[in-house]
């Protein structure tokens, strides 16, 4: 069954905590993406890989972490330096230099 | 600075009637336009793609693109209550980061049984 997945599906951490968010795919496609979403505004770029052992800063990198290890998974890390953590992120993949992007199911994230 | 603008409605219309979302965007030089579909609660869903000026159509749904008027519009005829949704545009823009998406905040569509 291909497919992006993320897991948990919701999260609640304390403020001062890092978290790590899983995005795992079996679509054979080189490139991962991480989005924020707040509510009312549009997506935002946290980073993106298009090659293992690769990734750059998107538009909002600061305080998040990501590693590229295997082609297949792309986790994320909130540290306790981003201001303001509590979000939807979303993990999207595509082809290598393709144009589309698809989106998993999201990780909603609370800390308090 | 990149942008993408969509009015964030909600554009209401009556079931069997045809919605327009519309899009405009500030790069000329962009390449590539996507239209996903995004239920509350739920991550967007892409549903139409279109790289050159002019109409594509897939089903109920129909992308128009002008590059020279920098818009981007998609119709869905035959509205139905389940098309219900914030329906978000994306602009792929040409040079450095070519490979991100660059998104509007997105139109909330609302459709009248």
């Amino acid at each position: 069954d291909g497919g992006i997945t993320q897991s948990p599906k919701y999260l609640f951490r304390k403020e001062g905590q890092n978290v790590t968010l899983s995005c795992e795919q079996n679509l054979n496609h080189d490139a991962m993406y991480w989005y924020r979403q707040d509510p009312g505004q549009g997506l935002r770029l946290i980073y993106y890989s298009q090659i293992v052992n690769d990734f750059q800063k998107g538009d909002i990198a600061e305080g998040y972490s990501v590693s590229r290890e295997k082609k297949e998974s792309f986790p994320l890390t909130v540290t306790s330096a981003q201001k303001n953590p509590t979000a939807f992120y979303l993990c999207a993949t595509g082809l290598a230099g393709g144009y589309e992007q698809y989106f998993g199911p999201g990780t909603r994230l609370t800390v308090t | 600075q990149k942008e993408v603008e969509q009015n964030s409605g909600p554009l209401s219309v009556p079931e069997g009637a045809i919605a327009s979302l519309n899009c405009t965007y500030s790069d000329r030089g962009s390449q590539s336009f996507f239209w996903y579909r995004q239920y509350s609660g739920k991550s967007p869903e892409l549903i139409m793609f279109i790289y050159s000026n002019g109409d594509k159509e897939d089903g109920r749904f129909t992308a128009q693109l002008n590059k020279a008027s920098q818009y981007v519009s998609l119709l869905i005829r035959d509205s139905q209550p389940s098309d219900s949704a914030t329906y978000l545009c994306a602009v792929r823009y040409s040079g450095a980061g070519s490979y991100q998406l660059t998104f509007g905040k997105g139109t909330k569509l609302s459709v009248i049984p």
